[in-house]
């Protein structure tokens, strides 16, 4: 089975800030992944599909990167709506990362 | 607006039965596949099951195969997820979710429906 590590565990930054958060897979997942976001008590909420595509409504301070093994997940200046956890999901069977919680300063 | 409403949770004892389900509503719910996916307390997501738009395919985690079955009512636009031989590490909120039409991930998600099994 494919393996998604996720990193940082959590993250702290301040307001306007740029954050990243990188997913790596065990082998090349060709672009078949996906990121969420899971604000407090709430369901996740589709952010990025296929690496890099924004989802319908989605703020264009998300964005995604990424090819073979190496992704990212990456916030222009931080808001406080941000603050959430973030997934990333990979497509071949459906491994979610650990997480990355993210938090103000 | 895509809807999706679970219910059926509760505390269960180990070893028991509960059946979840996912009313769906704001779209054509026989064209999609759907979804299960739980979470543990504090804990990151993991996919549970899928099912593809007419119910003739289905998909589990290793973990739940052959405890749990997941199917569908097109004619309700519900789906469902009977959980037996339950066990305390099955304690987690499951959601149900939407697959993006012929995709590998979730557009849509429901609010969550906590399950907790413990004697």
């Amino acid at each position: 089975d494919i393996q998604m590590t996720q990193s940082p565990a959590s993250l702290s930054a301040s307001l306007g800030e740029t954050v990243t958060i990188e997913c790596r897979a065990s082998e090349d997942i060709y672009n078949g992944l996906a990121w969420y976001q899971q604000k407090p008590g709430k369901s996740p909420q589709l952010l990025i599909y296929n690496a890099n595509s924004l989802h319908t409504g989605v703020p264009s301070r998300f964005s995604g990167s990424g090819s073979g093994t190496q992704y990212s997940l990456k916030i222009n200046s931080l808001q406080s709506e941000d603050v959430a956890s973030y997934f990333c999901q990979q497509y071949y069977n459906y491994t979610f990362g650990a997480g990355t919680k993210l938090e103000l300063k | 607006e895509v809807q999706l409403v679970e219910s059926g949770g509760g505390l269960v004892q180990p070893g028991r039965s509960l059946k979840l389900s996912c009313a769906a509503s704001g779209f054509t719910f026989s064209d999609y596949a759907m979804a299960w996916v739980r979470q543990a307390p504090k804990k990151g997501l993991e996919w549970v099951a899928t099912i593809i738009y007419d119910g003739s395919s289905t998909y589990y985690r290793d973990s739940v195969k052959g405890r749990f079955t997941i199917s569908r009512d097109n004619a309700k636009s519900t789906l469902y997820l009977q959980m037996d031989s339950l066990r305390s590490e099955d304690t987690a909120t499951y959601y149900c979710a939407r697959h993006r039409l012929g995709a590998d991930y979730f557009d849509y998600w429901g609010q969550g429906v906590m399950v907790t099994v413990s004697s």
